[in-house]
């Protein structure tokens, strides 16, 4: 149990447009989903909180224009990279936090690894 | 401020034991978690303490003294699978995770 999928897994765009990267739980409800980026041999770094039906929350120095994040339902959250820059190239995690579960474990799709050429 | 320490790299051998130390000073506890990462690859859960003490899962193990903001994990009889980033998160008032910069385990043969 516990899944959660995300895609695409691996995204090439061209500088200036824009590309969707969904994460879905498989098999409960999220309440809330993290998203992160991660960096060549950094650790990760949450970017926004979402909870369903309401607006995500930022972290400080995350543009929420140029990250914009949708979560419409309790299985779905999509993160969107508007006029992506060659700088936007990373890899970007979701995690999920289960409805039904007490310890506040988050469980994370397998990843995104989007390059901006 | 929020702050978690970790080493940025150890070595072991295979088949050796190894422990990977985490200290940490938070806005609050709600617990730590202790994740695995390989190259290219998301996070998997390890382990979660939230009560002082020392918790075993197989060849994994981890202790927590909240009183000394400490936590390490023990990697007994170690795979060169176990060559991975080992990533120490707590769980802050907040109910938010602070993450540790992860300790890239090496092993050798």
């Amino acid at each position: 149990g516990a899944v959660v999928s995300q895609h695409p897994s691996r995204v090439i765009c061209k500088s200036g447009t824009s590309v969707k990267i969904e994460c879905r739980s498989l098999d409960f409800q999220a309440t809330t989903m993290f998203w992160y980026r991660q960096f060549p041999k950094q650790s990760l770094m949450l970017m926004a909180t979402s909870n369903e039906g309401s607006k995500a929350t930022y972290e400080q120095g995350v543009e929420k224009d140029k990250f914009l994040i949708n979560h419409a339902s309790l299985t779905l959250s999509t993160l969107t990279v508007t006029s992506a820059h060659p700088e936007d190239s990373s890899f970007y995690i979701c995690s999920a936090r289960d409805l039904g579960q007490d310890a506040y474990e988050q469980y994370f799709g397998p990843g995104t690894r989007l390059t901006v050429t | 401020g929020q702050n978690i320490d970790q080493p940025t790299e150890m070595t072991a051998t295979e088949g050796a034991i190894v422990q990977i130390n985490c200290t940490y000073q938070t806005s609050g506890f709600n617990g730590l978690f202790w994740y695995q990462q390989h190259a290219g690859e998301a996070p998997t859960f390890l382990s979660y303490n939230v009560l002082d003490g020392l918790e075993e899962k197989g060849r994994f193990s981890s202790f927590l003294s909240r009183s000394k903001g400490y936590s390490y994990l023990l990697l007994k009889e170690l795979q060169m699978k176990d060559s991975a980033s080992y990533l120490c998160a707590v769980l802050d008032s907040n109910y938010q995770l602070i993450w540790g910069a992860g300790t890239k385990l090496i092993i050798k043969p």
